[in-house]
């Protein structure tokens, strides 16, 4: 069973800021936090990772709260194209747990 | 640099039939992993090869078994398929040098296997 909690499905206008929530109640000290995409029909995407301090790359950027347990995946400015499921795991070396994600719809 | 490669990209297949699924992994990495991914669920960890050998599984049955060839490339075999295995399978390749800090997860596009 997954280790994090999404909401099921968020709404975003084209050009805003998506803000994607995640719960990792039960992340341990090693765990780094991962967030992954899956557009439909193709495998999942990696995106984002951080284990305590915010991170920010060319896709996104990652806000993790100083006690861990959750964390925040931002879209600076959403297009069509990042409609797809997000997925959010704790993992450190082990397999990787996905849960049923988060369906962003980006609408015009 | 080619990515994780899987195929056949579309596969059907008929109750109590074999079938036999490939992945290449990407570049430099040496660890493979197969995920099944019903419709409008998450991917579910099946089990993971590293040095030709399987070294974690989840909770599939045996008629689920795999294989990894010296140039790190895998097969997932399913026996005896049932309607219920009808789903996208997922390869993904990481690298066991990277764990930690660098680590991730690298899936190809997927096979998708239909049980009449």
């Amino acid at each position: 069973d997954a280790k994090t909690t999404q909401p099921p499905s968020m709404d975003c206008a084209e050009g805003r800021a998506a803000n994607l929530p995640c719960n990792h109640s039960t992340i341990s000290g090693n765990e780094y936090v991962y967030w992954y995409r899956q557009i439909h029909s193709q495998g999942p995407q990696y995106i984002i990772h951080g284990l305590k301090n915010n991170e920010t790359n060319e896709m996104a950027s990652l806000i993790i709260t100083e006690d861990r347990k959750s964390s925040t995946l931002i879209l600076p400015h959403a297009t069509l194209r990042d409609t797809a499921v997000y997925y959010c795991i704790d993992n450190y070396g082990q397999n990787f747990v996905f849960g049923p994600g988060t369906r962003l719809s980006v609408l015009p | 640099d080619a990515g994780v490669t899987q195929s056949p990209t579309h596969l059907i297949k008929t109750r109590g039939q074999q079938v036999t699924l490939r992945c290449s992994p990407k570049s430099g990495h040496d660890t493979v992993s197969w995920y099944q991914q019903a419709l409008g669920q998450g991917p579910q960890f099946i089990f993971q090869y590293y040095e030709e050998e399987e070294r974690q599984r989840g909770n599939f049955p045996d008629r689920f078994s795999g294989h990894q060839f010296p140039n790190y490339s895998s097969e997932l075999n399913v026996n005896a398929l049932l309607l219920g295995d009808s789903a996208l399978y997922l390869c993904a390749s990481s690298s066991t040098d990277l764990v930690g800090a660098n680590e991730k997860l690298f899936f190809g596009s997927g096979t998708q296997l239909s049980v009449l």
